[in-house]
């Protein structure tokens, strides 16, 4: 039962276009959603977050938005950069003390930028 | 700020034998999580220990086990390794007192293992 999924395996863009990756839900306990980005043989690094009380959350060039109704979430990287390329993993995280300290992840996407 | 640090980064073992991964958490961070990436299972909880108390655990195997120290490190151990157990693992810290996984989770660079 995957209650977070991303079904674009892998996305590739232009340097200086927008990405745009997407990431669905099921489970409706999660409150809050998290982007990472991963290299190889490296932990996650946090990007981006968001609570489930917004529709939008902005930093720099990384903006993700929220649709709770669809439970979809999607990070749009304006403009994108070669050094973006990475995979890419939205996460979700809930409230309560079955979910202490976990996050619940998708399955990646691995972003190229082509220069 | 040191970040978290995990040794070994690399293992290789032997079906059979059990393994003991430990990870440091940031300065003053008391929850420690724990996950699995593989490739075709993704990032997958393990579980999460917060003042020495295992306060979370994940959908895995009696196999794996886990303890946290008073200085807040861990150790994860995997007993009768299995080929499947091949994986690179994550701990993450957090300082988070509410037990929410959020911005506050830092990880570290994994542990390599591969069972053999």
């Amino acid at each position: 039962d995957q209650q977070v999924k991303q079904n674009s395996p892998s996305l590739s863009v232009q340097e200086g276009r927008i990405s745009i990756l997407n990431c669905d839900y099921t489970n409706s306990m999660f409150d809050y959603f998290l982007w990472y980005k991963k290299y190889p043989a490296e932990g996650p690094t946090f990007l981006i977050s968001i609570s489930s009380i917004k529709d939008k959350n902005e930093d720099g060039r990384f903006t993700v938005f929220l649709n709770k109704s669809a439970k979809h979430l999607s990070l749009h990287i304006v403009p994108s950069q070669p050094g973006d390329s990475a995979v890419y993993f939205c996460a979700a995280s809930a409230a309560g003390g079955t979910s202490y300290g976990k996050l619940t992840f998708g399955q990646g996407t691995i972003l190229t930028v082509h220069p | 700020k040191a970040g978290v640090t995990q040794t070994p980064r690399y293992l290789i073992k032997t079906r059979g034998q059990q393994v003991t991964l430990s990870c440091s958490p940031i300065s003053g961070h008391r929850s420690v999580s724990w996950y699995q990436q593989t490739p075709g299972q993704g990032l997958q909880f393990l579980f999460e220990y917060f003042s020495e108390t295992q306060r979370n655990k994940g959908n895995f195997p009696g196999r794996f086990s886990g303890r946290q120290f008073s200085n807040s490190r861990s150790e994860m151990n995997v007993s009768t390794l299995e080929l499947g157990d091949s994986a690179l693992y994550l701990c993450a810290s957090s300082s988070s007192l509410r037990g929410r996984a959020d911005t506050e989770a830092f990880f570290g660079q994994g542990t390599r293992l591969t069972v053999v």
